[in-house]
């Protein structure tokens, strides 16, 4: 059984960057791929990016380009979500996510992370 | 990229109706799509995959059907705790996903 615990809320200021963790237990992270869904206040899922272990590469939706990186730490089986330039929009819920091992859809859920940016 | 577009947005039933949300993919994704629900301040709850199939411990009520461009969620008998936010999500293109906007289920 997969779980991912995420770190705790954060608030910054416009222009600045967050990172956000997501420590996996149950597995090691090597044998996951980590995507990360975030949520703004009232509205849908939106998808932001995923490792696709087959090759090892993150994987971005095309909004996110250029401001997203996506890092892991096998040794503490924690995967880790940057996101710079913030701006208003950005406040949401994040959450990581992942299927698990040998599907495509999305098991196992982290709690989800609040990311507030206001100045 | 695949686009999903869930009707309706919103939907008021009462406790032991029947409801049906439908989701339409802009190109065939065969049967690779999912539907999860979503109760306020939590995470997504994942119900169904392979369009049909129900994720374990996923009540019968629940139901999925459809391929190619078209799915259909069905709660038949809806209990209290069905009323929350469902969404469908595509998996044809992984690892590059997308979820439909979302159908938020009141009680009437």
């Amino acid at each position: 059984q997969v779980q991912l615990e995420q770190s705790g809320a954060e608030v910054k200021k416009p222009g600045a960057s967050v990172k956000v963790s997501c420590k996996v237990s149950g597995y090691t992270l090597s044998e996951l791929s980590i995507h990360w869904v975030r949520q703004a206040p009232g509205k849908g899922l939106e998808w932001m990016g995923g490792l696709d272990r087959e090759d090892d590469e993150s994987i971005f939706a095309q909004k996110f380009q250029g401001r997203v990186t996506m890092t892991e730490d096998i040794a503490t089986d924690t995967a880790y979500m940057q996101l710079s330039s913030l701006r208003s929009e950005d406040t949401a819920v994040y959450y990581c996510t992942t299927p698990e091992t040998g599907t495509w859809y999305f098991d196992y859920w982290g709690q989800g992370t609040l990311v507030t940016v206001s100045s | 990229d695949i686009q999903l577009t869930q009707s309706p947005s919103f939907l008021s039933a009462s406790v032991g109706d029947s409801v049906t949300i439908t989701c339409r993919a802009s190109q065939d994704i065969l049967r690779y799509l999912a539907w999860y629900q979503q109760k306020p301040g939590k995470a997504p709850n994942l119900l169904i995959y392979a369009a049909s199939t129900l994720q374990g411990g996923v009540p019968s009520r629940f139901s999925g059907s459809g391929s190619g461009t078209e799915f259909t969620l069905t709660i038949s008998s809806l209990q209290p705790e069905d009323f929350a936010s469902y969404y469908c999500q595509q998996v044809d293109s992984y690892p590059r996903v997308t979820f439909g906007q979302g159908t938020r289920l009141e009680i009437k």
